[in-house]
């Protein structure tokens, strides 16, 4: 039982360029998420994804699309970086938000994607 | 401006002191957690909070839930380096379905 993994853990990209990363979670939960954290502003919710085949804009969806084609997997795109976009990436998975009353599930992390922009 | 705002947002204290860090809103949540997180990991949940005016202990760690549900505290009793890392606190709005993150707290204790 590996939880939740992310590929790859470092990136440099130079402005302009693409690229995917990979989310997995073996834990069969429906819900996942991607989250930017910067220095003083905690994490960020970027989109998030309530099942397969389904996703949501979070806070900050601006420049980055997601895909859930497969319900253990959660893939964040970047089409055209930029230096803003320079951030600590981390995934989570959890059975859902909301349990029977107002209790809340268990977000599960990933060990998080260094990613620099140039 | 985040939703939620966490102070202080350093806190460098000596072993066997005691602190507080405060996670504050203006909006009501449904609950309330609390996740530890250390350098190159993602966070881990310490607790969840669900009642207004609830109060949960984790061995010298201390949890509230303000009765309006608006806020919330973590008190460390007898601090010891291994609480060493960065408290974030993050929160679920009555209405949505998406957690928010504090702007977190990063504590040192030193030996």
């Amino acid at each position: 039982n590996a939880g939740v993994t992310q590929t790859p853990k470092f990136r440099v990209l130079k402005t302009g360029q693409s690229m995917t990363l990979l989310c997995a979670q073996d834990m069969n939960h429906e819900y996942m998420y991607w989250y930017r954290q910067d220095p003083g502003m905690g994490l960020r919710l970027i989109h998030y994804s309530v099942g397969e085949g389904t996703t949501a804009k979070g806070e900050v969806p601006d420049g980055y699309n997601v895909s859930r084609l497969k319900k253990q997997n959660f893939l964040l795109g970047l089409e055209s970086a930029a230096p803003s976009q320079t951030s600590v990436y981390f995934c989570a998975s959890s059975y859902s938000p909301r349990l029977a009353g107002a209790s809340t599930d268990t977000q599960y992390f990933g060990p998080g994607t260094r990613l620099t922009v140039l | 401006t985040q939703l939620l705002e966490q102070s202080p947002q350093f806190l460098s204290i000596q072993e066997g002191e005691n602190l507080t860090v405060y996670c504050n809103s203006s909006s009501v949540f449904s609950s309330l957690q609390w996740y530890r997180q250390e350098p190159g990991e993602g966070p881990v949940l310490l607790v969840t909070v669900v009642t207004g005016g609830e109060v949960k202990k984790l061995k010298r760690l201390t949890f509230q839930f303000g009765d309006a549900r608006k806020d919330s505290s973590l008190h460390i009793t007898a601090a010891q380096p291994g609480d060493t890392g960065l408290y974030l606190c993050a929160g679920v709005r009555d209405t949505g379905n998406q957690f928010y993150f504090g702007t977190g707290t990063s504590l040192t204790v030193i030996p």
